[in-house]
């Protein structure tokens, strides 16, 4: 079965310090992508930022960054320099096929200032 | 360019009535997914259409279908509503499919009573 987990239900990090949120995954494709999303209060989901699968470089949008292990299906995400307005739920997601993304369960990221 | 607009933001219905919801995704993009997103099972793939065809449908039962007009508006419709169906229903669009990510409106809260 194609599965994503987030084992991580809840996290805090202290303002300006650095959390690290994972997400393991299992798949017999070779070649897919990666996402993952941010859901803060307003309830939209927003798009952090998206891995290839066939890119050995780990993808990284300003203070966003992932560590993508492919041979360990590990797909995390690391926050630099924590924000108040980071605190929000995060999903980590792929796109199955037949177009549909299938999203892990959700880590919910407290910022204290 | 606007986003993806979904309307109404809350609703309230009666156990047994019907329901349509309204997305507007952005300009250019002709595929739209709908998901629902409860505390329970989390985000779940409803269906996904494309230039007015529906391309994939999730695990739910015939109470819920969607169409796609020619200017890619969507709409989803419940009919029977159940206590169960109560949730956040979350649209997405993209300009072919999930390979970029998607675009996330901020859903429709239904609340079946």
């Amino acid at each position: 079965a194609q599965t994503v987990t987030q084992s991580q239900p809840e996290m805090s990090v202290q303002e300006a310090e650095t959390v690290t949120l994972s997400c393991t995954y299992d798949t017999s494709e070779n070649n897919y992508y990666l996402f993952w999303y941010k859901q803060p209060p307003s309830r939209q989901m927003i798009l952090v930022i998206r891995q290839e699968a066939y890119k050995q470089q780990n993808a990284t949008e300003n203070r966003f960054s992932v560590n993508f292990q492919k041979a360990a299906k590990s797909f995390s995400l690391k926050i630099s320099d924590s924000q108040l307005g980071d605190t929000a739920m995060y999903f980590c997601a792929w796109p199955l096929t037949g177009n549909q993304f299938y999203f892990g369960t959700g880590t919910s990221l407290t910022v204290i200032p | 360019k606007a986003g993806v607009t979904q309307t109404p933001r809350y609703l309230i219905k009666t156990r047994g009535q019907q329901v349509t919801l309204s997305c507007s995704p952005i300009s250019g993009h002709r595929s739209v997914s709908w998901y629902q997103q409860t505390p329970g099972q989390g985000l779940q793939f409803l269906f996904e259409y494309f230039s007015e065809t529906q391309r994939n449908k999730g695990n739910f039962p015939g109470r819920f279908s969607g169409r796609q007009f020619s200017n890619s508006r969507s709409e989803m419709n419940v009919s029977t509503l159940e206590l169960g169906d109560s949730a956040l229903y979350l649209c997405a669009s993209s300009f072919s499919g999930p390979t970029y990510g998607y675009t996330f409106g901020s859903g429709t809260r239904l609340t079946v009573v």
